[in-house]
């Protein structure tokens, strides 16, 4: 079942200023946690992934840290521009044991309103 | 290079009405994956794939099937529709095992009346 979800349904912020959307999950089984983007109308588009053995990954803006003591996923979005206002899932990635397909299971999102 | 295409974009059904939805990817992935999406809610998975000729169900397996005859297609059937089928339906694709790169469908929006 659903193990990952999110802090807060909706998030404003100002451009240029950095956005952080927040994410808790309950099940220590996951290898992978990932943070979807999804744009109004559109599918969702993957944003960046880190390894359950890892606390810190950066991409181009963003950074995603994990506190596994907490259980906590965190997404932070540098000089946020208009263009990041979107629906963002985190989600995990787990294998069940005895299978070899890994299964995304999303959160419930939170939504990213950028006002100039 | 297309990606992932769902058809159709939009469909209403009467309630006991049947359709099928169509994905197509030209990525030549392995992995498919039949997803819907609910308002407030992420995404449930409904059926995968792991290759041509085969498919499981997923969390949300119930009043829907699915088949994968060819590796790019990969149908997603509702044989009586139901108004707790109204959603929003997303089509996925993966190289590996490893799900973390999802490749996803811009979305059918079904309503069921």
């Amino acid at each position: 079942g659903e193990s990952v979800g999110l802090h807060l349904p909706t998030l404003s912020v100002q451009e240029g200023d950095n956005s952080i959307i927040n994410c808790a999950y309950s099940n220590s089984a996951s290898d992978y946690f990932i943070w979807y983007k999804q744009e109004s109308g559109k599918g969702p588009q993957f944003i960046i992934d880190i390894r359950s053995n890892m606390d810190k990954r950066q991409g181009q803006r963003v950074t995603v840290l994990l506190n596994k003591t907490v259980k906590h996923l965190s997404l932070q979005i540098a000089a946020t521009q208009p263009g990041d206002s979107a629906v963002y899932f985190c989600a995990e990635n787990i294998i069940p044991r005895g299978s070899t397909l890994g299964r995304l299971y999303f959160g419930r999102g939170t939504q990213l309103t950028v006002w100039p | 290079n297309a990606g992932v295409t769902q058809t159709p974009k939009f469909r209403v059904l009467k309630t006991g009405q049947s359709m099928t939805l169509l994905c197509a990817q030209d990525m030549n992935h392995e992995y498919m994956y039949w997803y819907r999406q609910d308002p407030g809610m992420g995404l449930r998975l409904i059926h995968y794939s792991v290759g041509e000729g085969t498919t499981a169900k997923g969390e949300v397996p119930d009043g829907y099937n699915v088949s994968r005859l060819k590796k790019q297609n990969f149908l997603l059937g509702l044989e009586s529709a139901a108004p707790s089928q109204t959603s929003v339906y997303f089509c996925a694709s993966t190289w590996t095992f490893r799900t973390t790169e999802a490749f996803f469908g811009q979305g059918t929006r079904l309503t069921v009346v």
